[in-house]
């Protein structure tokens, strides 16, 4: 069984400050963790991925991610937040493709960037 | 390429209808999703279809159906519409051997 805690439902931060979204995981098997973002009344986008290669994932919009295992962790970094990164970010966990590849998402984090 | 598209953007039931939801990708992809969004909640797994002639259910599958009517088209069929079934539905596709799902746009339903 999988699981994906998101800690904060709500972040809000100031234009140019540090981004950090907590993302922490349980997986009985070696996980895929994904980022996705959802702006208002999107769909959701990847940002990011870790399949078990590099465990410093950089992705879209100058975001980045670090696999640290013995934390069973997965959070999200920007340095410097910008207005147009307002929107619900999702820390997600899958088993692998021989499983059906199903995500579980954890609850979200609604980012909002104050000027 | 339009990537996964849904229909319709926006429904509103009354309580025991029915209706269907529709997707298609044109990526090729095998493996296609049905999620719910709620407020608090994330994304949960309604079905999926591993490839085409497949379907599982998922996390919540009560009061669904699906067909997988072939590669690029997967339907979510609701046979008696309730309150609880108002939520925001995604669907998503991924490729064969590939670990990243795609969304489409959602669509908003509404179960009075």
């Amino acid at each position: 069984a999988q699981s994906v805690t998101q800690l904060g439902s709500h972040v809000s931060v100031s234009e140019g400050a540090l981004v950090l979204l907590r993302c922490n995981y349980s997986s009985s098997v070696p996980p895929y963790l994904f980022w996705y973002v959802q702006y208002p009344n999107q769909g959701l986008q990847l940002l990011l991925k870790y399949t078990s290669a590099a465990t410093l994932v950089k992705g879209i919009n100058g975001f980045e991610a670090e696999f640290k295992k013995s934390e069973t962790s997965f959070h999200l970094t920007k340095p410097s937040a910008h207005m147009s990164d307002a929107a619900e970010y999702f820390c997600a966990v899958s088993d692998r493709p021989g499983g059906g590849n199903k995500l579980t998402f954890g609850t979200g984090t609604q980012l909002k960037v104050e000027l | 390429n339009a990537g996964v598209t849904q229909t319709p953007k926006f429904q509103v039931l009354k309580t025991g209808q029915s209706m269907t939801l529709q997707c298609a990708q044109d990526m090729n992809h095998n493996s296609m999703y049905w999620y719910r969004q709620d407020p608090g909640m994330g994304l949960r797994l309604i079905y999926y279809s591993a490839s085409e002639g497949t379907t599982d259910k998922g996390e919540v599958p009560n009061g669904y159906n699906v067909s997988r009517l072939n590669k690029r088209e997967f339907s979510l069929r609701l046979e008696s519409a309730a309150p609880s079934q108002t939520s925001v539905y995604f669907c998503a596709s991924r490729g064969l051997a590939a670990d990243t799902q795609y969304f489409g746009p959602g669509t908003r339903l509404t179960v009075l």
